[in-house]
């Protein structure tokens, strides 16, 4: 089985610095996706950024980036020029690649909280 | 695209009595996602469908819940005899194709009096 942990239950940044949260993970698979999901205050979830493990490149999207280390099984995620709208819980997601059980499904950390402060 | 849809977004119920969730999907997204979350945790996995087969269901989906996905569309998830334990928010995602970003509802949050 797959777990997914973020070591960090809250953060907080000034606008427009940066902050990276943290996430581990523990698998035994070779093959399969990164997720970070952001969800806003009574909100519903959306993607962040997606990584996948086969690729070497770290994922970018705009002032979004990752840090992606597949030996220490470590996925981190970079906000750059935070905004008042970054403020919300993310979580990081771990889905397996390939056939058989689980395929598809997410496994999720337990979330960051995020305060981006003006 | 109107994106994934659920109904009610609250519900309040006593303890045992029966509650029916319903999501829609985006339309031609095959596979459709049941997680629930708990104040201030992650998602937790609980069934996912592939057009109309219900392909897995975690072991968090105890005999009293059902779900279930006629014709490949929108789908149902049922607690039957409600415990104050399941009081959380039921999140529906969907995806077109197996390794696609899955997109999230805005979730249905029962409260078990």
């Amino acid at each position: 089985a797959q777990t997914v942990t973020q070591s960090q239950p809250e953060m907080s940044v000034q606008e427009a610095e940066t902050v990276t949260l943290s996430c581990t993970y523990d698998t035994s698979e070779n093959n399969y996706y990164l997720f970070w999901y952001k969800q806003p205050p009574s909100r519903q979830m959306i993607l962040v950024i997606r990584q996948e493990a086969y690729k070497q490149q770290n994922a970018t999207e705009n002032r979004f980036s990752v840090n992606f280390q597949k030996a220490a099984k470590s996925f981190s995620l970079k906000i750059s020029d935070s905004q008042l709208g970054d403020t919300a819980m993310y979580f990081c997601a771990f889905m397996k690649h390939g056939g058989g059980t689980s395929y598809g499904k997410l496994t999720f950390g337990q979330g960051t909280i995020l305060t981006v402060h003006p | 695209d109107t994106g994934v849809s659920q109904n009610p977004r609250h519900k309040i119920t006593k303890r045992g009595q029966n509650v029916t969730f319903r999501c829609d999907p985006i339309s031609e997204h095959n596979r459709l996602y049941w997680y629930r979350q708990t104040l201030g945790q992650g998602p937790e996995f609980l069934t996912y469908f592939q057009n109309e087969a219900q392909l897995e269901k975690s072991r968090l989906l105890s005999d009293r819940f059902s779900a279930e996905r006629p014709k490949g569309s929108f789908s149902t998830l049922e607690i039957q005899r409600t415990e104050q334990g399941d009081s959380a928010m039921y999140l529906c995602a969907s995806s077109y194709y197996i390794t696609d970003t899955q997109y999230f509802g805005p979730g249905t949050r029962l409260t078990v009096l």
